[in-house]
């Protein structure tokens, strides 16, 4: 399995709080990617990276943001939760041959 | 019409079955195309990989037909451990994001 953590695994948090949520590798891979994960939408992205400091925006960027300061961690942050952001977050991680490879997953529940 | 289309299932087959999924995928562009499986409540992880007209692991093959824009997956001698739901995916330009289906569900019955 691909070298990949995510921290939390499970959050509760209340409406209008900022929540950052951390994703790490050892792989050493160029590119990071953040998605939610919610019934009947399936996999959605929310911001990537293509290498420290580059990032870009997913389909789904409203309200969250995204820093990578270092090769091996992407974090998320949702600047003020709302409850249409509980969902499952799932960090993934590629080399450019498109393959990604996925994290745990973080639960998130804004109250 | 949506950028990777899969039906939702569910399947449900009996232990030994053979059984297979079809996706179909809007972008002509598309060169690589990737299946995923994920288990209930758990990361979706990489299954098989798809780069020319098909690829063989085992008991699974996946066919990619560019003519008419869809890609198979067929498990044959089907598991209890097969249960799980199938994502079909796509690139979504040449920037190294994918497009994901919603995902077909298995079910294996004893």
């Amino acid at each position: 399995d691909a070298g990949i953590t995510q921290s939390p695994r499970h959050k509760v948090t209340e409406t209008g709080t900022p929540v950052t949520l951390r994703c790490h590798q050892t792989e050493n891979h160029r590119y990071m990617y953040w998605y939610r994960q919610d019934p009947g939408h399936g996999l959605r992205l929310i911001h990537y990276s293509y290498g420290v400091k580059d990032t870009d925006k997913g389909e789904v960027s409203d309200g969250y943001s995204v820093s990578r300061s270092k090769t091996e961690d992407f974090l998320l942050t949702l600047e003020s939760a709302t409850s249409s952001q509980t969902s499952v977050y799932f960090c993934a991680i590629g080399g450019g041959n498109y393959e990604q490879y996925f994290g745990p997953g973080t639960r998130l529940t804004v109250t | 019409r949506k950028e990777v289309e899969q039906d939702p299932g569910p399947f449900n087959v009996p232990e030994g079955a053979t059984v297979a999924f079809n996706c179909t995928y809007s972008n002509s562009a598309s060169q690589s195309f990737f299946w995923y499986r994920q288990d209930c409540r758990k990361e979706p992880k990489l299954l098989m990989s798809v780069y020319s007209s098909g690829n063989e692991d085992g008991r699974f093959t996946a066919q990619l037909n560019r003519a008419s824009q869809y890609i198979s997956l067929l498990i044959r001698d089907s598991k209890l451990s097969d249960s799980a739901t199938y994502l079909c995916v796509a690139p979504r330009d040449s920037s190294y994001k994918l497009i994901f289906g919603s995902g077909t569900r298995l079910l294996v019955r004893p």
